[in-house]
């Protein structure tokens, strides 16, 4: 149980375009989904942290305008990369926290989405 | 921003070595977890170790925490070329579940 699956696995897009990435959870309700950053050969940077229902709330240094998390059921939140360029070409990983285990500190990742931006 | 350091940054042993990866975080913490993500994949949880916890076991793997040093470390015993990898450590603070997460450390596992 409680696994997370992410769509699309790799999307190549033109500069200037928006993608869009889910993140689900397939066999559990998620309160908490957060979304990640990872370029190569470096760590996990947290980007936001969204609740179902409620807007995302952002690190800092992240663009809410172009990072656009939205959260609708306890299932999916959706990631969407508007007028994306090249610098924002990266790994993006997400991970939900199970509404069953509220309380504990366990987070279950999607197997990313490769994103570059020609 | 990152909670802190893991060192050493890449590792390379012969199968069959023990390897042990350091983590070193720079405020207090409600637990420290230890993920495994092979490359270009998504991250798996290996073991997570409470701020009241010195040691814990899983397999052929160890953890320790020292809370006076801020420190944790990841053993595993009879590497295996399998176990070639990146290894995060992150942290969780007292405030809520948010991932910290430690800059890694690649290992290489030579068969």
């Amino acid at each position: 149980g409680a696994v997370v699956s992410q769509h699309p696995s790799w999307v190549i897009c033109k500069s200037g375009t928006s993608v869009k990435i889910e993140c689900r959870s397939l066999d559990f309700q998620a309160t908490t989904m957060f979304w990640y950053r990872q370029f190569p050969k470096q760590s996990l940077m947290l980007m936001a942290t969204s609740n179902e229902g409620s807007k995302a709330t952002y690190e800092q240094g992240v663009e809410k305008d172009k990072f656009l998390i939205n959260h609708a059921s306890l299932t999916l939140s959706t990631l969407t990369v508007t007028s994306a360029h090249p610098e924002d070409s990266s790994f993006y990983i997400c991970s939900a926290s199970a509404l069953e285990r509220a309380g504990t500190d366990t987070q279950y990742f999607g197997p990313g989405t490769r994103l570059t931006v020609l | 921003s990152q909670q802190g350091e893991e060192d050493p940054q890449a590792l390379s042993i012969q199968e069959g070595e023990n390897a042990t990866m350091n983590c070193s975080y720079k405020t207090s913490i409600n637990n420290l977890q230890w993920y495994r993500q092979n490359s270009g994949r998504g991250l798996v949880h290996l073991i997570l170790i409470r701020s009241n916890e010195r040691e814990k076991h899983s397999g052929r793997l160890r953890v320790t925490l020292d809370t006076s040093k801020k420190s944790s470390s990841l053993l595993i015993t009879a590497s295996r070329a399998a176990d070639t990898a990146s290894y995060f450590c992150a942290t969780v603070h007292n405030a809520g579940n948010m991932l910290t997460f430690g800059g890694g450390t690649r290992l290489m596992v030579k068969p």
